[in-house]
């Protein structure tokens, strides 16, 4: 069975830092780009950043650029972001779905994991 | 940057068709694709590819994509269906989601 697990979220203070994780089973790891997705309370999808499968290409949205890195290790078969200088408005559910178009991506989303819950707040 | 419009809301009756539409600049010339999401839950894929059904999904799921809209149709809709769909495309090398539409089947 294919599988996604986040860990890695938590209740933060703005300006801290913060390292999220996605667990990858069932499937061959490498063969597919992953994403990093983020809904907020009560609003909607927000589409945070992407990595190859080889890590050559990451791609990150432009309202989030500069304060994330997105990485992979093939051989954990783990997904990372990560996330520095937050604030309260980067308080979400945090998903990772990998991209079932294969390793450069450029599809659909599926599946995605069960999330993980980042909380900013003093 | 490119952006996805899809109405905040859709009612349909029980058994009635649901046509929930998503409007971005020639998305025709892009591929459209629609997640479902339950409340609390992790949204999953309901069509590809614009047309194309996941294993799993129903057969009263189906989508289209031409001009400035792609449209995700629910045929003979059921309680089941109520939840928030969004749809997706990809802008060069990053993806846009359309802000979701809450579908309410009564």
């Amino acid at each position: 069975e294919v599988q996604l697990v986040e860990s890695g979220g938590g209740l933060v203070k703005p300006g801290e830092s913060l390292r999220l994780s996605c667990a990858a089973s069932g499937f061959t790891f490498s063969s597919y780009s992953m994403n990093w997705v983020r809904q907020a309370p009560g609003k909607g999808l927000e589409w945070v950043s992407s990595i190859s499968g080889s890590s050559a290409d990451r791609y990150y949205a432009d309202s989030l650029k500069g304060r994330l890195t997105i990485s992979r290790d093939n051989a954990k078969n783990s997904l990372y972001l990560q996330m520095n200088s937050l604030r309260a408005e980067d308080t979400a559910v945090y998903y990772c779905a990998r991209d079932a178009a294969g390793p450069t991506g450029g599809g659909w989303f599926d599946p995605w994991g069960q999330g993980t819950l980042v909380t900013v707040s003093s | 940057s490119y952006e996805l419009t899809q109405p905040p809301s859709v009612s349909v009756s029980p058994g009635q068709t649901a046509n929930i539409s998503c409007s971005g600049d020639k998305l025709g010339n892009k591929y459209a694709y629609w997640y479902q999401q339950d409340p609390g839950q992790s949204p999953i894929l309901v069509i590809y590819e614009d047309s194309k059904r996941p294993s799993g999904i129903p057969e009263r799921f189906s989508g289209s994509n031409s001009g400035n809209t792609a449209t995700l149709t629910i045929s003979g809709s059921q309680a089941m269906d109520e939840a928030d769909y969004y749809c997706q495309a990809w802008d060069s090398s990053t993806v846009v989601f359309g802000g979701g539409t809450k579908l309410t089947v009564l």
